[in-house]
C-alpha cells in the first residue's frame, strides 16, 4: 500500500526566502509524481509532473526533484512571493493505477 | 479540451434525501478517481477505475456511497440516504498516466 507523507506540514517564510517542500513515498513503483497547489476553497492546480524515468522538472522559479529509490521528491521555489502562500501537495500514481496523496504542506510567505 | 466537468458545483440537500454527483473526464483519459475533501480529514481517495472497471473502493466509507462509470466519458458517485457529516467538496480526477487532471470540484451541504 502506497503511503505518502509530507514534511513539514506548514511553513511560513518572509519574502524572497527560498522554499524546500518535501515529499516521500513507500513504494517505489510508481508512473510519475505530481506536485499540485491549492488555494483556500478552491481545486487543485497541477505545478509540475515529473515521469518516473526523469530525475527534475522545472517551471520558472519552482524545480522539483525525484530520486525513485530513496522514495523521496523535492519542490524547490525560489524567490518566494506572497503569493506563493497555498497548500502544496504532492501525488504518487502508483503501478496498480493509484493516485496517492500526501496531506500537504502549507505556505504563508510573510511581506 | 475543456478539462474534467463536475456537476453541479453546488448542491444543498436535506437529510435522508438522495444526492448524485456527476463527472466527465478528459476525453481518452483511462483512469478515473473520486475524492473528498474536509478540514479535519483532507483529501481522501473513496474510489477509482481503469478503463471503467472500479480498482479499488476500499475508501468508500459506508454502504450508502456508490459509484458507477458505464462508460469511459461518465461517471456518478451517488449518495443515499444523505447526512450531515457528509457535507464536503468532492473532487474528480482523470488521467492517463501523464499528470492528472481535476474538476473544479462539488461543494455538498447536508442540513
Amino acid at each position: 500500500k502506497q503511503e505518502v507523507t509530507q514534511i513539514p506540514a506548514a511553513l511560513s517564510v518572509p519574502e524572497g526566502e527560498n522554499l524546500v517542500l518535501n515529499c516521500s513515498f513507500t513504494d517505489s513503483a510508481i508512473y510519475n509524481l505530481q506536485w499540485f497547489r491549492q488555494d483556500p476553497g478552491k481545486g487543485l492546480t497541477s505545478l509540475l509532473l515529473i515521469q518516473s524515468s526523469q530525475r527534475e522538472q522545472t517551471s520558472g522559479r519552482l524545480n522539483a526533484s525525484l530520486d525513485k529509490s530513496s522514495g523521496r521528491s523535492t519542490l524547490y521555489i525560489a524567490a518566494s512571493q506572497p503569493g506563493d502562500s497555498a497548500t502544496y501537495l504532492c501525488a504518487a500514481f502508483s503501478n496498480d493505477y493509484k493516485l496517492s496523496f500526501g496531506a500537504g504542506t502549507t505556505v504563508t510567505v510573510r511581506a | 479540451d475543456a478539462g474534467v466537468i463536475q456537476s453541479p458545483r453546488h448542491e444543498v440537500t436535506e437529510m435522508g434525501q438522495e444526492v448524485t454527483l456527476r463527472c466527465k473526464p478528459i476525453s481518452g483519459h483511462n483512469s478515473l478517481f473520486w475524492y473528498r475533501q474536509t478540514m479535519m480529514r483532507g483529501l481522501e481517495l473513496l474510489i477509482y477505475f481503469n478503463n471503467n472497471v472500479p480498482i479499488d473502493d476500499s475508501g468508500m466509507p459506508e454502504d450508502r456511497f456508490s459509484a458507477k462509470m458505464p462508460n469511459a466519458s461518465f461517471s456518478t458517485l451517488k449518495i443515499q440516504p444523505s447526512e450531515p457529516r457528509d457535507s464536503a467538496v468532492y473532487f474528480c480526477a482523470s488521467t492517463l498516466g501523464r499528470g492528472a487532471f481535476f474538476g473544479q470540484g462539488t461543494r455538498l451541504t447536508v442540513v
